[in-house]
């Protein structure tokens, strides 16, 4: 069975700091991996995916994240961050063929002036 | 082209009684995944439909069930409702094609009282 292990429940850091929001993982197959992002009161957003290709994937907002398979991780990054990017954010995994996201429990994003 | 919409947005039910959620995926999105969430499970996967056929089921009770239409609509049913099912509901729709990535609805915050 797949798992998705998010250690860190809450990052609070300064605008315009950098952040790394780490993601390790848990599979004896491979899979596919996955950023997604909550808003208070919506739906999941997808941010960024890696399917397979280059190990370093990047969104249109500034945010990346590489796949680093011996560490098996899928830590998210972002140079300078945004007030706008207070968040929760969460990673996930989903084996080839299938539908079913495994989330991690999530870190709580918080930016402030 | 419109996203994912759910129905309704907030719901408030008894103990004991049975609800029913509705969810439209993004046309010509024939998979339609269904999640729970709750602050101390975190986000679980319930079943996916595709082409009206349940595909894959997550491990809840029973109670929890769902059917999909020919044009793609999903619901979602929660009979003899308990406590613990307060959460928000999120659906998601993708394309049958691999390495596609599922999109999200605002969810449904059922509360059980």
């Amino acid at each position: 069975a797949q798992s998705v292990t998010q250690l860190d429940s809450q990052v609070p850091v300064f605008e315009e700091a950098p952040v790394e929001l780490r993601c390790n993982y848990s599979s004896s197959v491979s899979v596919y991996l996955f950023w997604y992002v909550q808003y208070p009161n919506q739906g999941l957003q997808l941010l960024l995916k890696y399917l397979s290709g280059s190990t370093l994937v990047e969104s249109i907002n500034g945010f990346e994240a590489e796949f680093n398979k011996s560490q098996t991780s899928f830590h998210l990054r972002k140079p300078s961050v945004h007030i706008s990017d207070t968040a929760e954010y969460f990673c996930a995994v989903r084996l080839a063929g299938f539908q079913k996201l495994v989330f991690g429990t999530g870190t709580r994003l918080l930016v402030s002036p | 082209k419109a996203g994912v919409t759910q129905t309704p947005r907030y719901l408030i039910k008894t103990r004991g009684q049975q609800v029913t959620l509705s969810c439209s995926p993004i046309s010509g999105h024939r998979s339609v995944s269904w999640y729970q969430q709750t602050p101390g499970q975190g986000l679980q996967f319930l079943f996916e439909y595709f082409s009206e056929t349940q595909r894959n089921k997550g491990n809840f009770p029973g109670r929890f069930s769902g059917r999909q239409f020919s044009n793609s609509r999903s619901e979602m049913n929660v009979s003899t409702l308990e406590l613990g099912d307060s959460a928000l509901y999120l659906c998601a729709s993708s394309l049958p094609s691999e390495g596609y990535e599922q999109y999200f609805g605002p969810g449904t915050r059922l509360t059980v009282t």
